[in-house]
């Protein structure tokens, strides 16, 4: 079945840092690639999606590209806010949402 | 608009008592999910429901877990007996569309279950 790996946590940047979060992805044909994340006291929510290669999905200042070749779906920011801390979930979908095991991110000021 | 309700928000039980988690969707939404999200790990798809049918739950231990969605709008969830290795969040979410290519996922805020 489908798999996600992505970056282990925890992550800890000071604002302003530049983000990656490394996802690398497993699946039959061609799924939909996704970011959710959930912060803290909340439920989980979509941040961004692709859905075919070379797609590029973005929100908030996040990015994420659909590289086939690669089978990736990084997540970037150019520059972290305290706002964004939180956990980052890289999520593939064919059949089903197959989820990571998540990346929790602190940003301190 | 109101998002996915969830209750109760923290369960705390011993092994082999039962458990009932109760889900409303967000109006309108036809699918519906029920995730099982173990510490340190990603949720997992217990079981999809569009309108009352169930669509996938091969992924539902089904000699201990039951779930039903009578009228196509709102959940339960059962657990019994519960055992330790239980103790998670459960997360409801729905969506307008069904599949996991297209559709956006809106998660309410969980159930915590510890069994002790």
């Amino acid at each position: 079945g489908d798999s996600v790996t992505q970056m282990e946590g925890p992550v800890t940047l000071s604002e302003e840092a530049f983000l990656t979060i490394n996802c690398t992805y497993t699946a039959t044909g061609y799924p939909s690639l996704f970011w959710y994340v959930q912060y803290p006291g909340e439920g989980l929510q979509l941040l961004l999606k692709a859905t075919k290669a070379d797609d590029k999905g973005s929100n908030k200042g996040f990015e994420a590209t659909y590289r086939k070749e690669t089978t990736s779906f990084h997540l970037e920011k150019g520059s972290v806010q305290v706002s964004d801390s939180a956990v980052y979930f890289c999520v593939c979908g064919s059949e089903k949402l197959v989820f990571g095991k998540g990346t929790k991110l602190t940003v301190n000021p | 608009e109101a998002g996915v309700a969830q209750s109760p928000r923290y369960k705390i039980i011993e092994k082999r008592q039962s458990v009932a988690f109760w889900c409303n969707p967000i109006s309108g939404h036809a699918t519906l999910y029920w995730y099982q999200q173990i510490l340190g790990q990603g949720p997992k798809l217990l079981i999809q429901f569009q309108n009352n049918g169930v669509v996938d739950d091969s992924q539902l231990p089904k000699d201990r877990f039951s779930a039903e969605r009578l009228k196509g709008v709102d959940s339960t969830l059962k657990i019994q007996p519960a055992k330790l290795e239980d103790s998670a969040v459960y997360l409801c979410a729905s969506s307008l569309t069904q599949g996991a290519r297209s559709g956006e996922l809106f998660f309410g805020e969980g159930s915590r279950l510890t069994v002790l």
